[in-house]
């Protein structure tokens, strides 16, 4: 069964640094590139960054930019979101989701991660 | 303020037929980037409902239809029932290389 799990979410002061991680099972990681996609309490959905199949290529939304950072671990099977210099705006349900491939859209998501930037 | 724009909300009687529009630009969907649409029920994840303007993937039913037209597309259910009560978002891409979706819109059935 195709899957992705994230982890790493928690509660962090602003200013501070959190790393999420997306594991997926099922299908194998690097045959695909992949998404992060934050959703703010009672908000819309929000693309934050991609990374492509074999991490060469990366690019964030202009509101993370310079401060987020995605990166993939093939031999884990897993992909993960650096985020420092948090903001209280950062505050959201983290969900990591994989790439179509062929049309450019997210065909599987995970649970997603509860990230709460507060002081 | 989405990038691409969507009703708050929408509403309809079970059996009745309703659409949701997506109103992008020049620069995503009129570009020719694709349009998808994701369902999310309350608590959820999204879910892919239709992807490449039209297609459904494996298991949406034939209610769900998306069409596509210049810098614009919409999502139609047809036959509603009480369980197609969610949130839906459509999505595309931006010539920023950016992902780009629309506000949502919440459809209640009635």
């Amino acid at each position: 069964q195709v899957q992705l799990a994230e982890s790493g979410g928690g509660v962090v002061q602003p200013g501070r640094s959190l790393r999420l991680s997306c594991e997926g099972s099922g299908f194998t990681l690097s045959s695909h590139a992949m998404h992060w996609v934050r959703q703010a309490p009672g908000k819309g959905l929000e693309w934050v960054a991609v990374i492509s199949n074999d991490g060469t290529d990366n690019y964030n939304s202009e509101v993370v930019k310079g401060r987020f950072t995605i990166s993939r671990d093939t031999s884990k099977n897993m992909v993960h979101l650096q985020m420092d210099s948090l903001r209280a705006e950062d505050t959201a349900v983290y969900y990591c989701a994989r790439d179509h491939g062929y049309f450019d859209c997210f065909d599987v998501w995970g649970q997603g991660t509860m990230v709460t930037v507060f002081s | 303020q989405s990038v691409l724009t969507q009703p708050p909300s929408v509403s309809g009687a079970p059996g009745q037929r309703v659409t949701i529009s997506c109103a992008g630009s020049s620069s995503n969907i009129g570009a020719g980037y694709d349009v998808h649409w994701y369902q999310q029920l309350p608590g959820t994840s999204p879910k892919l409902l239709i992807y490449g303007n039209s297609n459904r993937p494996s298991g949406v039913p034939d209610r769900f239809s998306g069409s596509k037209s210049g810098t614009a597309a919409s999502l139609a259910i047809t036959g509603l029932l009480g369980e197609d009560e969610a949130d839906y978002y459509c999505q595309s891409y931006d010539s920023s290389l950016s992902g780009v979706f629309g506000g949502g819109t919440k459809l209640t059935v009635l």
